[in-house]
């Protein structure tokens, strides 16, 4: 249990539409980092947070996006999905830039359709 | 950020010690190794991270020669229940960096009974 919840767990979408999924970070991390996981692939980095600021972004479109709010929860927008976007997002809260230690939520399992 | 190269798959038996290698022959001077874990449908754990010569924890012995270009993650008397993907990362830890986390394809570990 890492502390670090995500929701919704499971989500179906249609082409085109937009989703927002939702990451509450571990009591006191003030950083949180989002990936994208497809099926049988490592997770690869989308942006991270710091402070309510994006601080790094991965190479992904602009049609990516997200938010940091005070109390360092955050949220993952993607909008015109498409069915390449199908994967596990996860969510991982740290204390600060400089460490690689991270720790990860269970996810949410998006499933563009 | 240093590319790492592991296995694809090992294969053991319960009881028994495995030893995953990776390599990371760019690893830069400001560079530490960490490993995470990773189950299905689930997000990554962190294992253990260390710069030099050898780190242990309750979990794993980490394992670094000198020149750091590779690394030996060792899990002493595996179960079923270390049946997982393990991720060998390298990152700069120094304050200031973004800290996001680069995976490779991961080493799936199947321990057998």
């Amino acid at each position: 249990e890492t502390g670090v919840t995500q929701s919704p767990t499971h989500l179906i979408k249609t082409r085109g539409q937009q989703v927002t999924l939702r990451c509450s970070s571990q009591s006191g991390h003030n950083t949180v980092s989002w990936y994208q996981q497809a099926l049988g692939q490592g997770p690869q980095f989308i942006f991270q947070y710091y402070r309510e600021e994006e601080n790094g972004r991965g190479n992904f479109p602009p049609r990516f996006s997200g938010l940091q709010f005070p109390n360092y929860s955050s949220e993952l927008n993607v909008n015109a999905l498409e069915l390449d976007d199908s994967a596990l997002y996860l969510c991982a809260s740290s204390l600060g830039q400089g460490t690689t230690e991270a720790f990860f939520g269970q996810g949410t399992r998006l499933t563009v359709v | 950020l240093a590319k790492t190269t592991q296995p694809i798959s090992m294969d053991s038996y319960e009881g028994q010690e495995v030893n995953i290698t990776c390599s990371h022959n760019n690893i830069a001077t400001n560079d530490y190794i960490t490993w995470y874990q990773q189950f299905p449908s689930q997000g990554p754990r962190f294992i253990i991270q260390g710069y030099k010569t050898k780190v242990t924890n309750e979990v794993a012995s980490l394992f670094i020669p000198a020149d750091r270009k590779s690394s030996t993650l060792s899990l002493p008397r595996v179960s079923l229940s270390d049946t997982a993907v393990y991720y060998c990362l390298v990152g700069d830890m120094r304050g200031g960096a973004t800290n996001k986390l680069i995976f490779g394809t991961g080493t799936l570990l199947a321990v057998q009974p």
